[in-house]
């Protein structure tokens, strides 16, 4: 069974760092690409960002390029995000996400339970 | 980005009721879209991909349709565990967007 547990959730100023973990579990986990998706309280889901099965590859939303940083070790069966320069707008539930097919694909059937982040002074 | 606006942004019904959700593109994304279910406090759920692909173990109930700009989510006789939020989400090309969410309610 897939499991996916993300980590490092938690309360920091503005203009602060915090580094997010998902551990995956159940899967051959460098044949997949995963993302992460965020959701602020009581809003919709936005994706965040998104790396290739091999870790070549990565993607941003606009909103945090420049200021976050996607990265995986396969070796450890894990997903990472660092964030940097945080704003109260990154306020938000973290969720990571398993692409359904290989190494690029864009749908996501696997999701973790989610961490929170709060951007608060 | 591509643009994906979603409506209704709310909705009521009653268990029985036939439902549908419309999502709408900015650009044509061929058939690459993905409906997913999401009660509260829960994580997302995929329910259908490539438009009107249903995911291994969801019910019937539920099918999709469309392709290019415009396609649609159908709840064919709603039951009490379907009331939730619905968002569909673009995998085109990046970035991957979601619409803005529909909440079902019961009437």
């Amino acid at each position: 069974e897939v499991q996916l547990l993300e980590s490092g959730g938690g309360l920091v100023q503005p203009g602060g760092s915090l580094s997010l973990s998902c551990a995956a579990s159940g899967l051959s986990f460098s044949s997949y690409a995963m993302s992460w998706v965020r959701q602020a309280p009581g809003k919709g889901l936005e994706w965040v960002s998104g790396i290739s099965g091999s870790g070549v590859t990565t993607y941003y939303a606009d909103s945090v390029k420049g200021r976050f940083t996607i990265s995986r070790d396969n070796s450890e069966n894990t997903l990472y995000l660092q964030m940097n320069t945080l704003r109260v707008d990154d306020t938000a539930v973290y969720y990571c996400a398993k692409a359904y097919g290989g190494v690029s694909d864009g749908k996501f059937d696997y999701w973790g339970q989610g961490t929170m982040v709060t951007v608060s002074s | 980005a591509i643009r994906i606006t979603q409506s209704p942004s709310s909705l009521s019904a009653s268990t029985g009721d036939r439902v549908t959700i419309t999502c709408r593109a900015s650009q044509g994304i061929s058939s690459y879209l993905a409906w997913y279910q999401q009660k509260a406090g829960k994580a997302p759920k995929l329910l259908i991909y490539a438009a009107s692909t249903l995911q291994s173990g969801v019910s019937s109930r539920f099918s999709g349709s469309g392709s290019g700009t415009e396609f649609t989510l159908t709840i064919s006789c709603l039951q009490s565990e379907d009331f939730a939020s619905y968002y569909c989400q673009q995998y085109y090309s990046h970035p991957w967007t979601f619409g803005q969410g529909t909440k079902v309610e019961i009437k």
